[in-house]
């Protein structure tokens, strides 16, 4: 089983101020890794696929990148609505499919 | 808009069983492979199982194996979780999702699919309690 472990747990960051979260990967994972965001009370949202590529209807202030076991997801400038808790998953070599234990991005 | 809708969570007692229904609409969903995902209070999601498009591949995570079961009825439109023996550490919000096949590469005339959620139903609460 792939283990993702993500960092830090905890950002706080104020409005317009450049988020960077890490996932790291127990194995490689070659570019087959996904972020999410979870807001209280709902699903989470797809925003990255294979690493690098923006879902459909994603702002361009998110941005993935990394390859192999070390991943990165950044919010170039923290919008309000941005304040949630992101998950990495990865899509390699699986079952089982497994999420990083998330980064709760906070207003400071 | 597209959109998932899970439905038959409740209370139920250790041991019970469940069905959860995870309806579609607006994309038919023959055209899709699928998850079941859950997630404890606090908790992260947890992978819990996935079936192709026409059935013929399930996979479950081994937490689950051999007390849910995954099924679709592709005609009604309806993805399916049985859920037998469950026991506390069952309780959680159940989300059903969309298995998008948004990247295909091509090595050797040799297609490969990578699937990721990209569609997610808003919950059923599972309770399993005394």
């Amino acid at each position: 089983e792939i283990v993702l472990t993500q960092s830090p747990a905890t950002l706080s960051l104020s409005p317009g101020e450049r988020a960077t979260l890490s996932c790291r990967a127990s194995q490689s994972v070659s570019t087959y890794l996904a972020w999410y965001q979870q807001k209280p009370g709902q699903a989470p949202r797809l925003l990255i696929y294979d690493a690098s590529h923006r879902a459909t209807g994603i702002p361009d202030r998110f941005s993935g990148s990394g390859s192999g076991t070390d991943f990165t997801l950044t919010i170039s400038s923290l919008q309000p609505e941005d304040f949630a808790v992101y998950y990495c998953q990865h899509r390699s070599n699986w079952p089982p499919l497994t999420f990083g234990g998330g980064t709760k991005v906070e207003i400071k | 808009e597209l959109r998932l809708e899970e439905s038959g969570g409740d209370l139920v007692q250790p041991g019970g069983s469940l069905r959860l229904s995870c309806k579609a609409s607006e994309f038919s969903l023959t055209s899709y492979s699928m998850s079941w995902v859950r997630q404890a209070p606090g908790k992260r999601p947890e992978w819990l199982s996935y079936i192709s498009r026409t059935s013929d591949t399930k996979f479950y995570a081994d937490s689950v194996k051999g007390r849910f079961t995954v099924s679709r009825d592709n005609a009604g439109n309806t993805l399916y979780l049985q859920m037998n023996s469950l026991r506390g550490e069952d309780t959680a919000v159940y989300y059903c999702a969309r298995e998008n096949p948004l990247l295909i590469t091509k090595v050797r005339e040799v297609m490969t699919y990578y699937y990721y959620m990209d569609v997610w139903g808003g919950g059923t609460t599972v309770t399993v309690s005394s």
